[in-house]
């Protein structure tokens, strides 16, 4: 089964820092999400991107966040200015459509120190 | 806050017993629901999609939707140490999927 591809597994980071969540959803796929789980916690969704465009954020996704798709592959999440809170497993999803199964990375596990 | 909740759990049922597992929404427009299975540490994996009033089965689950009550559950028949897990509902309204909190199940052999 095809699979989406999330780098690195885990990523450490001090407060403050700059840190970018890489990921490469299917190929054929044509709708990108990120979704969060602090430890314990629900997912929680943050943004949804299609056609090279934000389509729906949630109120977490604030100005520290941003997404892009810099070549048609690749699709990433920054986060400007790390803080303790962001601490969390990180998600990203993609799919065909918008009723076609969901398919999820195996995550980036990101510690803000 | 469009919000899914579900019965927290955690839900401990005997081998080979059924494991009912329940979530209401409160977003009317939300259009289709989604039953995933999380493993400790892992992402995500689908279950069940449903979208319209009713059961849908597959296998040993079956998922049922009632929209106009906006409840959506998770029947597991015969279920195994295997499905020991959490189990999330998520609605999706236009382009974003919410979760629930997830309901951690146990089965005992």
């Amino acid at each position: 089964e095809p699979e989406v591809t999330q780098t690195p597994s885990h990523q450490v980071t001090q407060m403050g820092q700059e840190v970018i969540l890489r990921c490469v959803p299917i190929s054929n796929h044509l709708y990108f999400y990120w979704y969060r789980q602090i430890l314990g916690q629900k997912v929680e969704f943050l943004v949804s991107f299609y056609n090279n465009e934000i389509s729906e954020k949630s109120e977490i996704f604030d100005d520290q966040f941003s997404v892009e798709r810099p070549d048609g592959s690749n699709f990433t999440l920054k986060i400007r200015s790390t803080k303790l809170e962001d601490s969390a497993m990180y998600f990203c999803a993609s799919r065909q459509g918008l009723d076609e199964k969901l398919f999820f990375g195996s995550g980036t596990q990101l510690s803000v120190l | 806050q469009k919000e899914v909740e579900q019965n927290s759990g955690p839900l401990s049922v005997p081998e080979g017993a059924i494991a009912s597992l329940n979530c209401t929404y409160s977003d009317r427009g939300s259009q289709s629901f989604f039953w995933y299975r999380q493993y400790s540490g892992k992402s995500p994996e689908l279950i069940m999609s449903i979208y319209s009033n009713g059961d849908k089965e597959d296998g040993r689950f079956t998922a049922q939707l009632n929209k106009a009550s906006q409840y959506v559950s998770l029947l597991i028949r015969d279920s195994q140490p295997s499905d020991s897990a959490t189990y999330l509902c998520a609605g999706r309204r236009r382009g974003d999927m919410r979760f629930g909190a997830g309901t951690r199940l146990t089965v005992k052999p």
